[in-house]
């Protein structure tokens, strides 16, 4: 089966960026969508189709795929940012949708 | 406005059976692809299982067997069912619409937990 790999955590200044990764084998080849979870929350879509963004999701919120890795990018870090984030795939050949590890990014 | 609104997650016994239900309003479950999503106690997102908007099918390896998706479109609900439950099938299930195959989970619900427990 497909696995998507993620850091367990980030740390991050306010103001700053932070960069989240999620490896896969050629994940390049696949469209990868991104969410944010907040303690006893559901989860929101904030990338789709790899850098979309869906309305009312800041644009300081992006991402990137590429190879083997994609990468959700926050800009000008705030502290409501602090959450866990999940990159999510859909496996073509199985059928089957496929979640990342999930990282939780903390605002220093 | 979209909601889903999930019920049916309850304490159950190992071995046991429960269904889910999943209820929509604001959009039509038929014409969405229908998920559902858990989430075991501080750990990560799982998905189970999903029923496309022209019926088919699919599970992850660990329920498959086990548990069954449905839909009832005159109900606008969509279904979990959840026989020979296991320990490690404790979690809050979430149920997850997206507007089409591989779009990205737009819709979500609240969720409804699930315990399987002596």
């Amino acid at each position: 089966s497909y696995v998507l790999t993620q850091p367990p955590s980030v740390s991050v200044a306010p103001g700053k960026t932070a960069r989240i990764t999620c490896g896969g084998n050629t994940i390049g080849d696949k469209v990868v969508h991104w969410y944010q979870q907040k303690p006893g929350q559901a989860p929101i879509l904030v990338i789709y189709y790899d850098n979309d963004r869906p309305s009312g999701i800041p644009e300081r919120f992006s991402g990137s795929n590429s190879k083997n890795t994609a990468t959700l990018t926050i800009s000008r870090v705030e502290a409501g940012d602090e959450a866990d984030y999940y990159c999510q795939v859909w496996d073509n050949p199985s059928g089957h949708y496929v979640f990342g590890t999930g990282t939780k990014v903390t605002v220093l | 406005e979209v909601q889903l609104v999930e019920s049916g997650g309850d304490l159950v016994q190992p071995g046991g059976s429960l269904r889910l239900s999943c209820a929509a309003s604001g959009f039509t479950v038929s014409r969405k692809y229908m998920s559902w999503v858990r989430q075991a106690p501080g750990k990560g997102l799982e998905w189970v299982s999903v029923i496309y908007s022209g019926g088919d099918t699919y599970y992850a390896d660990s329920v498959k067997g086990r548990f069954t998706i449905s839909r009832d479109n005159s109900k606008n609900t969509m279904y979990l069912q959840m026989n020979s439950l296991r320990a490690e099938d404790t979690a809050v299930y979430y149920c997850a619409g997206e507007d089409w195959n591989d779009r990205g989970f737009d819709y979500w619900g609240q969720g409804t937990l699930v315990t399987v427990s002596s």
